[in-house]
């Protein structure tokens, strides 16, 4: 079945950087576009950035663009995000999420914490 | 993008039906039948329950539904129980390859 396991989060100082994997087992990884998606302390999930499987171009919300960079390695099924000049308002659980091919998010991992603190 | 609205709270008993509705613009909700709704039990991984507005994943139960009117997607839960108690998050394709969620409505099961 498909699996998604997030890792690498922690705590970080601000203006620090960080990079988070994503492992992908249980499906052709390559043939699935993946997306980031983000939750802060009692808010909301936040959408941060889609990798299509047909295509180099990555596409990132706004308030990404600049710092986190998505990237992928197909020989080992590992979607990446890497996060610079992080702020204390990128504390959050970070998600990879497999994207279901009709503009849905069809599968999630169970996410990793990353606490931006002093 | 901004986040689309809504209701930050909804509940209803056991086996009652609840709606929760969710607003955008026609940039993203009203432009696209690409809505779909995600149950998320805190510290667990989101659950996909609808996409296209209205299709069920497999094992989804039939007891949730979508719909959509203009710039207002709704998911309906009928016959309400106990573990249907999430929060429920709505998400549109918001066009050029962005896509957008709600801020997400606790449902409580009285």
């Amino acid at each position: 079945q498909v699996q998604l396991v997030e890792s690498g989060g922690g705590v970080v100082q601000p203006g620090g950087s960080l990079r988070l994997s994503c492992a992908a087992s249980g499906f052709t990884f390559s043939n699935y576009g993946m997306h980031w998606v983000r939750q802060a302390p009692g808010k909301g999930l936040e959408w941060m950035a889609h990798m299509p499987y047909h295509e180099d171009k990555i596409y990132y919300a706004d308030f990404v663009k600049g710092r986190f960079t998505v990237s992928s390695d197909t020989s080992s099924n590992t979607l990446f995000l890497q996060m610079n000049s992080l702020r204390a308002d990128d504390t959050a659980v970070y998600y990879c999420a497999r994207d279901g091919g009709h503009w849905e998010l069809s599968n999630w991992g169970q996410g990793t914490l990353v606490v931006i603190s002093s | 993008q901004s986040a689309l609205t809504q209701p930050p709270s909804a509940s209803g008993s056991p086996g009652q039906s609840v709606a929760i509705s969710c607003t955008g613009t026609s940039s993203d909700v009203g432009g696209y039948n690409y809505v779909s709704w995600y149950q998320h039990h805190p510290g667990k991984a989101p659950k996909l329950m609808i996409y296209e507005v209205n299709k069920r994943p497999s094992g989804v139960p039939d007891r949730f539904s979508g719909s959509k009117s203009g710039n207002t997607a709704s998911l309906t839960v009928s016959g309400l129980q106990a573990e249907d108690e999430a929060d429920y998050y709505c998400n549109s394709y918001a066009g050029n390859n962005n896509w957008v969620f709600g801020g997400g409505t606790e449902l409580t099961v009285l």
